[in-house]
C-alpha cells in the first residue's frame, strides 16, 4: 500500500501565487524527498530533507518536515506556468533503500 | 553525461504474451529501482537492486513478474502471461544510495499496453 498520501489531489492557482502541498506518511523514515513529473513522463528530484531536519530551502522551494505528525509540506513561492506538473513525495522504509511514493498533487498554474 | 535509458518506449502486446522491459542505469550507480505508474496515479514500488545484495522483491504484484540485473548494470523486468491490468508506464530509476546520495534519477519509462 502507498505510504505517502499527498493533499490536495489537485490545485489550481494563478501565476505569482504560492502553492502549498502536503504529504503524510505512516512509518519512521530516514529522509523524505519531493519529485516533480511533467506531462506524465519522467520524474525529476527537487529536494531531500532528512529526519533530523525541520526545514529546507532550495530556490523558490521550501520544505518542512514534522516527524511527530509524520507529515511534510512543499511550498512553491511565486509560482510560474512552468511549475505546472504533478508533485510526489517519497519516503524511505527505515533500514532499507526502498522508497514509497505518494499519490501526488496535480498543480496547475494559470498564466 | 548519459541519463537512465529504457527500452522500448512503447510496447503493445496481446494478453497472454510475455514482455521484457529493459533499463540502462547511470554508469556507477549501485541501486536500481523499478516502479509502475497507472494512468493518473502515483508510483507503485516493484523491486530494487542494491549492489551485490539480494533484491527487494516485496512490491512485485504476482509471480508473473520477475526482474534481474546483470553485472550490476543493465536490468530487465519480465512480465509473463500479460493481463490487461498490467497496462501501465513502467519506470526505472538509479541511485547512489549506498554512498549516501539518495536522489533517484528516472528514465523516461516504457508504456505497456496489453490488448
Amino acid at each position: 500500500s502507498q505510504q505517502g498520501e499527498e493533499d490536495p489531489q489537485a490545485l489550481s492557482i494563478q501565476e505569482g501565487e504560492n502553492a502549498t502541498m502536503n504529504c503524510s506518511y505512516k512509518t519512521s523514515i530516514n529522509n523524505l524527498q519531493w519529485y516533480r513529473q511533467n506531462s506524465g513522463r519522467g520524474l525529476v528530484h527537487l529536494i531531500l530533507i532528512r529526519s533530523n531536519e525541520r526545514e529546507k530551502h532550495s530556490g523558490r522551494l521550501r520544505v518542512t518536515l514534522d516527524t511527530s505528525k509524520k507529515s511534510s509540506s512543499l511550498l512553491i513561492t511565486a509560482s510560474r506556468a512552468a511549475d505546472t506538473a504533478s508533485y510526489f513525495c517519497a519516503t524511505d522504509v527505515e533500514g532499507t533503500y526502498k522508497y514509497i511514493f505518494g499519490t501526488g498533487t496535480r498543480l496547475k498554474v494559470l498564466a | 553525461g548519459a541519463g537512465v535509458s529504457q527500452s522500448p518506449s512503447n510496447k503493445v502486446t496481446e494478453k497472454g504474451k510475455d514482455v521484457e522491459l529493459r533499463c540502462d542505469p547511470i554508469s556507477g550507480h549501485t541501486a536500481l529501482y523499478w516502479y509502475r505508474q497507472s494512468l493518473g496515479q502515483g508510483l507503485e514500488f516493484l523491486i530494487y537492486f542494491q549492489g551485490n545484495s539480494a533484491p527487494d522483491k516485496s512490491g512485485l504484484p504476482s509471480d508473473r513478474f520477475s526482474a534481474e540485473r546483470t553485472g550490476g548494470s543493465v536490468s530487465t523486468l519480465t512480465i509473463q502471461r500479460t493481463q490487461q491490468e498490467d497496462s501501465a508506464v513502467y519506470l526505472c530509476a538509479s541511485s547512489l544510495v549506498g554512498q549516501g546520495a539518495y536522489e533517484q534519477y528516472f528514465g523516461p519509462g516504457t508504456r505497456l499496453t496489453v490488448t
